[in-house]
């Protein structure tokens, strides 16, 4: 059982959609954070939330956008996609501090038509 | 900058076998070194972590990792294959950029194992 719980667990959308992907953790973790996976390649970042409040922005396109409404939840809404886009995306949180492993969500594996 | 590198891309034992994934970091400092797993259509999940307590690190799933800093490794051990240990598994280097844990992943390295 993950603790950290992802939906939709699939979703495919038309590049004029707009759609949002959901993540929430109990565990009390104050760092959230949003990754986009490619087949057979490792996880590559996309922001980071600390205390609520965004701390990065991976030089992400503007049709991502990411929201902490507060310490549980964090979504990532979608707008106007490309067919590149389609990837796993992977929710995670952490305690803080370098030496605290992240614990990550199934993923929203997500097609763009 | 640190990072990870993780040789072979694809790694095969039979069943029963040692299974001996291989890590190298590089880092200016001493580094938190951790070991994930990705079974198929799944997020990651953590096998272990090097916090520099200890140079031997034992995790789940009877998986262990020995910290080396003079070979700058962190190679992954399980003596005895399971069919369940196919997977795809990430070595990841973290540190703390610009206030925030940046976690560094290795390329991955499939694991395979045949019956």
């Amino acid at each position: 059982d993950t603790e950290v719980t992802q939906t939709p667990k699939h979703l495919v959308m038309g590049m004029t959609n707009k759609k949002s992907l959901k993540c929430e953790q109990h565990m009390g973790h104050r760092a959230m954070y949003w990754y986009k996976q490619k087949a057979k390649k490792p996880p590559e970042l996309m922001f980071v939330y600390s205390y609520e409040k965004l701390s990065i922005n991976e030089s992400v396109p503007s049709r991502f956008s990411p929201e902490c409404p507060n310490s549980s939840l964090l979504n990532l809404h979608l707008h106007a996609l490309q067919p590149e886009d389609s990837a796993l995306y992977l929710c995670a949180s952490s305690q803080e501090g370098s030496n605290q492993p992240q614990h990550f969500g199934d993923g929203t594996r997500l097609s763009i038509l | 900058a640190q990072s990870v590198t993780q040789l072979g891309s694809h790694v095969s034992v039979s069943e029963g076998a040692l299974v001996l994934l291989r890590c190298n970091y590089s880092s200016s400092v001493p580094p938190y070194l951790f070991w994930y797993v990705q079974y198929p259509n799944q997020g990651l999940q953590l096998l272990l972590k090097y916090t520099s307590a200890a140079t031997l690190v034992k995790g789940i799933n009877g998986f262990e990792a020995e910290f080396k800093k003079s070979e700058t490794s962190f190679h992954l051990t399980k003596p005895s294959a399971h069919m369940s240990d196919a997977a795809e598994y990430f070595c990841a280097v973290s540190d703390i950029a610009g206030g925030y844990q940046k976690v560094t992943f290795g390329t991955g390295t499939k694991l395979q194992v045949i019956p």
